[in-house]
């Protein structure tokens, strides 16, 4: 089925620096999110994207983070400046409405911040 | 806020077995539920949902029933394989047209010994 990618796969990064992970949504996909996820725990939601403005971001979503997708590119999710507590695996997902439609998971990209 | 609980953390079955794993809810609406299953190194995947009361979604042998009285979405399958072996999240889906977003339970990690 249609799919996700999300590049890179991991990206090791010192703390301070800016790191930017990339989402390359399913085609006709309108909505876009990213997802926390720390080793071994749940999904957290991050926010959501439409249309080209957030829509709804949680608690997680600190000051440092923004998103964007310039003229229907890569969704991206950019952390300036890095903390420890940063490191966990992103996951990028889309859907086609921002109703009851199928969500689309990638494969994450896993942070490591040191 | 709205939420996800699932009872069991881990369960451990042995092949043939059958599978229960309890989800239950808490939303001030009428949410569509969702099951997600998750590989190692892979994002979750879609298993299937449920929009109404009764409602009985099913995938690949699990199936579960939205029940609006108990709040409940329970997963089930009559005889689990070596290959079910996964991360499945319960989750609510947003009560609104353009919310967006997934609330996931804490994940159940089923293991099957063959």
């Amino acid at each position: 089925g249609p799919k996700v990618l999300q590049i890179p796969s991991h990206q090791i990064i010192d703390m301070g620096q800016m790191v930017t992970l990339n989402c390359d949504p399913v085609s006709n996909h309108l909505y876009f999110y990213w997802y926390k996820q720390i080793l071994g725990q749940q999904m957290e939601f991050l926010v959501n994207f439409y249309n080209g403005k957030v829509m709804e971001k949680s608690k997680l979503f600190k000051d440092q983070f923004s998103v964007e997708r310039p003229d229907g590119s890569y969704f991206t999710l950019k952390i300036q400046p890095t903390a420890l507590e940063d490191s966990a695996v992103y996951f990028c997902a889309s859907s086609r409405t921002g109703g009851n439609s199928d969500y689309t998971f990638g494969s994450g990209t896993r942070l490591l911040v040191i | 806020g709205d939420s996800v609980t699932q009872t069991e953390g881990q369960v451990a079955l042995s092949e043939e077995d059958f599978l229960t794993i309890h989800c239950n809810y808490s939303a001030s609406g009428y949410p569509a539920l969702f099951w997600y299953v998750q590989y190692p190194g892979e994002g979750p995947q879609f298993l299937f949902r449920a929009s109404r009361d009764k409602e009985k979604g099913s995938s690949r042998g699990f199936e579960a029933t939205y029940d609006k009285g108990t709040t409940s979405f329970h997963l089930r399958k009559a005889s689990v394989q070596e290959s079910d072996s996964a991360v499945y999240y319960c989750a609510l889906g947003p009560m609104n047209y353009n919310q967006g977003k997934l609330i996931f339970g804490q994940g159940t990690k089923l293991s099957i010994k063959p």
